[in-house]
């Protein structure tokens, strides 16, 4: 059964700081990995999608890679500002087309 | 052009009571997700559809039932509600590939007391 991680939990860093997020899965046969916001009370925005032939998407500040053989993908948001508060969830999509969300990161980005 | 429209968007049960939610999507997309979201256990499959007419139990289905009414709308229904189906449920639909974006609505926020 595959097991999507994200560490650490939550994140708070001063506003302009380049950060990463974190996210592991245990099964590499995956079609594509999607990064997602999610504000509070708010449903999920996917920022991007990276096939399983890409090695990364970058969209605005944003960059995000994948390593499929080691299960890895990390999320790099360049000069980070107040607004890119939010939780931060990874998800993989498998064999059978489903996907398999991590728990997120709660990122604070403080003035 | 709306995307994925849920409703309600609040909704407070007595145990044993039932309800449906309901999902509609105007992007034409084949395949309609329901997902519930709990503290710490990110987001679990309830049921899917992949097409018109067809459904399927994902991760969580016991005490739910889904009807997918046509193309455009996806329902979930709790019988009997029960406590420990509190929480925040999201519908999701895609075009019908796994190489494309997931689209969510806004979101159910339910207590069952």
């Amino acid at each position: 059964k595959q097991e999507v991680t994200q560490i650490p939990a939550a994140l708070s860093v001063p506003e302009g700081e380049n950060l990463v997020l974190n996210c592991s899965f245990t099964d590499s046969a995956i079609y594509n990995l999607q990064w997602f916001r999610q504000d509070p009370g708010k449903g999920l925005t996917s920022l991007l999608l990276i096939q399983s032939s890409q090695r990364e998407q970058t969209s605005g500040r944003l960059n995000a890679s994948l390593d499929k053989s080691s299960g890895r993908s990390t999320l790099y948001i360049a000069a980070s500002q107040p607004g890119d508060s939010a939780t931060y969830l990874c998800a993989v999509t498998g064999s059978a087309r489903q996907l398999t969300f991590g728990s997120g990161t709660q990122l604070t980005v403080l003035p | 052009n709306a995307g994925v429209t849920q409703t309600p968007k609040f909704q407070v049960l007595k145990t044993g009571q039932s309800m449906t939610l309901q999902c509609a999507q105007d992007m034409n997309h084949n395949s309609m997700y329901w997902y519930r979201q709990d503290p710490g256990m990110g987001l679990r499959l309830i049921y899917y559809s992949a097409s018109e007419g067809t459904t399927d139990k994902g991760e969580v289905p016991n005490g739910y039932n889904v009807s997918r009414l046509n193309k455009r709308e996806f329902s979930l229904r709790l019988e009997s509600a029960a406590p420990s189906q509190t929480s925040v449920y999201f519908c999701a639909s895609i075009v019908d590939r796994a190489g494309e974006k997931l689209f969510f609505g806004s979101g159910t926020q339910l207590s069952v007391l």
